[in-house]
């Protein structure tokens, strides 16, 4: 079993749909992180977190450390937000090694 | 453009080939990381380096990958022998270490060894 699963795998929805991508994690962590992936590589960082809940725009993300849960949210999504968002934990403190998750394959048709 | 620079984009080599790749990060950034990324699969931790030091170094870097970070500046990833499992797409991010630190990727270098 993995450190870290996403699901869904795949995520296919509508335009303005409001999308929840989920992340669980089985090791003890310092900060989550959230990150999108388009075509061809590149990944931006969209959230850190090591608590609580953070928002940017469309989208919000929640993590729940005694649940060992996060939550990614898009809301009123569109299909620019087409990407595979990825779920990294930070190990242990002071450890500077980030865990991934296979990431979530979104696809929002118009 | 000043965000994380990588060379070359592509490879292509045969196997038995010795690979070097390049990593520009941000300048002011002290933390650097290499991953690996395999199709449909998410990055896995190479290595890191904190200024020139190499401080952690993960088990899937056999002895045929080095890295190096000669001024805390930029990074070079060697791959000596390469095989076909080390056809990958080849990450690198760059971050300052503080308590928001967020991290920056590079487009990655893809290697294709045939």
């Amino acid at each position: 079993k993995n450190e870290v699963e996403q699901s869904p795998q795949n995520l296919t929805a509508q335009e303005g749909e409001f999308i929840t991508i989920n992340c669980s994690y089985s090791v003890g962590i310092s900060a989550l992180h959230w990150l999108q992936q388009h075509p061809g590589g590149g990944i931006v960082s969209l959230f850190m977190l090591s608590s609580g809940k953070k928002k940017h725009g469309r989208l919000i993300a929640t993590i729940n450390i005694q649940e060992k849960h996060s939550s990614l949210h898009i809301t009123a999504s569109h299909p620019r937000d087409s990407a595979v968002y990825i779920c990294a934990v930070k190990v242990l403190q002071g450890a500077q090694k980030l865990v991934f998750g296979q990431g979530t394959r979104l696809t929002i048709n118009p | 453009d000043t965000g994380v620079s990588q060379d070359p984009r592509h490879k292509i080599t045969k196997r038995g080939q010795n690979v070097t790749f390049r990593c520009d990060p941000i300048s002011e950034h002290n933390r650097l990381y290499w991953y690996r990324q395999t199709l449909g699969q998410g990055p896995e931790f190479l290595t890191y380096f904190q200024n020139e030091a190499q401080l952690e170094k993960s088990r899937l870097l056999s002895d045929r990958f080095s890295a190096e970070r000669p001024k805390g500046s930029f990074s070079t990833l060697e791959i000596q022998r390469t095989e076909q499992g080390d056809s990958a797409m080849y990450l690198c991010a760059s971050s300052l270490q503080g308590a928001t630190e967020k991290l920056f990727f590079g487009e990655g270098s893809r290697l294709t060894v045939l």
